[in-house]
Order: C-alpha cells, then structure tokens, then sequence
C-alpha cells in the first residue's frame, strides 16, 4: 500500500522560506516509474500544479512559481522535499505531496493527506 | 500555458440523475486529460485518466469522453456518494487543473 505523508510548519512568516517533507512508503522514490509532485489548493479554491521531481534528480518547476521554487530527494530516507522562498499570504495553501505516473498514461495516483500553511505577517 | 475552463462551476442535482460535466481545454490536447474527485477535507482521487478510462476501483456509472479541446464527465446516476467537487486536469503541457465543479444536492 503506497502512502505519502507531508511534514513542515504550520505557520511561516512573511518573506521566509516555507519547508516541507514528503514521506513515502510502499514505494520508492528511486524508482524510474514515477514523477514524485507537489500541488497546492489556496483556501476554497482549486488545484495548482507547483512542480515535480524525477529519481535522477531532474525537475520541473511551475513557471509562475520558477525562481522560488527548489525540490531535493532524500533516498536514504525514501522522502522529497519542497522549499518556497521569499512567501507572501498569497502562499497560504494546503499542499499535498502526490505520486505521478511518469510513462505512456500520466496521472496522480497517490496523494499525502495534504497540510495547510499559513503565512503570517 | 494551457488554460482548463470548467463548466458548470456548481450544480444541483438529485440521487438517481444524470450529471454531465464540461471541460475546455485552451489547445488542443488530444487526449492527455484526468478527471479527479475531492471531497472535503480530502486529497483529490482519481475517476478517469486518458480521457476516458476508468481507474480501477472507481464505480462504471462514471465515464468520460472526448478529444482535442472538449471533454465530458458523466456520472449516469448520481449516488449520495457523489456529492464532491470534480477537477479535469491536462498533462499535455506540464499540468493545470480547470476550476471545479461542484455537485451538490
């Protein structure tokens, strides 16, 4: 059973860095099958793609985001991160960490519960 | 970028309808198109990938159509379960999600 949890602070202050950790078990981030992605969904609104990262390091990184964005891979303890720069309440969101199919059909098949950042002044 | 323009935005229905819901895509986009529901307080789940084919596990009565630009998710009819909001997502072009549908009661 594949399961992805995200970690990190709940509240992050005005033009600090927001950090988060995608744990994943049941299946490895290693693995060549899957863009490992983050999304994040603003308060009653709807998806955003922020970016994904592949097993061999390569990313890919929203472009309205591109320039704040950067996403690592930890294999040793199976777990991706994110980290968003300089952020402004217009970063308070939940953000779910998913799994992504990276061959042929591409879709999100697994996804963390999702953990809400505000971003405080 | 490519633009998803959902359609309606909310509607109400009742148990045992049908329930059809429009995506436009602002390119074409052959047919590298998801259909995703979320109930509240949840992570998104997949229904239909590829435009049109059914994820494992999700029930038949959902089916989705199209190609291009212009996509449909049909539910044929509606169960109390139903009650969520419904997302298309492209993947054609990195990847961006219309606005929702939302279906209610």
């Amino acid at each position: 059973q594949v399961q992805l949890q995200e970690s990190g602070p709940g509240l992050v202050k005005s033009s600090e860095t927001l950090s988060l950790t995608c744990a994943v078990s049941g299946a490895s981030i290693s693995s060549g099958d899957h863009y490992w992605t983050w999304i994040r969904q603003h308060p009653g609104k709807g998806l955003e793609c922020i970016g994904y990262i592949y097993y061999i390091g390569y990313t890919y990184y929203n472009p309205s985001l591109k320039g704040r964005i950067t996403m690592s891979l930890d294999p040793s303890n199976n777990q991706f991160s994110l980290k968003l720069r300089s952020v402004t309440a217009a970063d308070t969101a939940v953000y779910y960490c998913a799994r992504e199919r990276s061959s042929g059909v591409r879709y999100f098949d697994y996804w963390g519960q999702g953990t809400l950042v505000a971003v405080s002044s | 970028d490519i633009q998803m323009t959902q359609s309606p935005s909310s509607l109400s229905a009742s148990v045992g309808d049908r329930v059809t819901i429009t995506c436009q895509a602002s390119q074409d986009i052959s047919n590298y198109l998801n259909w995703y529901q979320q109930k509240a307080g949840k992570a998104p789940k997949v229904l239909i990938y590829a435009a049109s084919n059914l994820e494992a596990g999700v029930p038949s009565r959902f089916s989705g159509s199209g190609s291009g630009t212009h996509f449909t998710l049909t539910i044929s009819s509606l169960q109390p379960e139903d009650f969520a909001i419904y997302y298309c997502q492209q993947y054609n072009d990195f990847s961006t999600f219309g606005g929702g549908t939302r279906v209610a009661i």
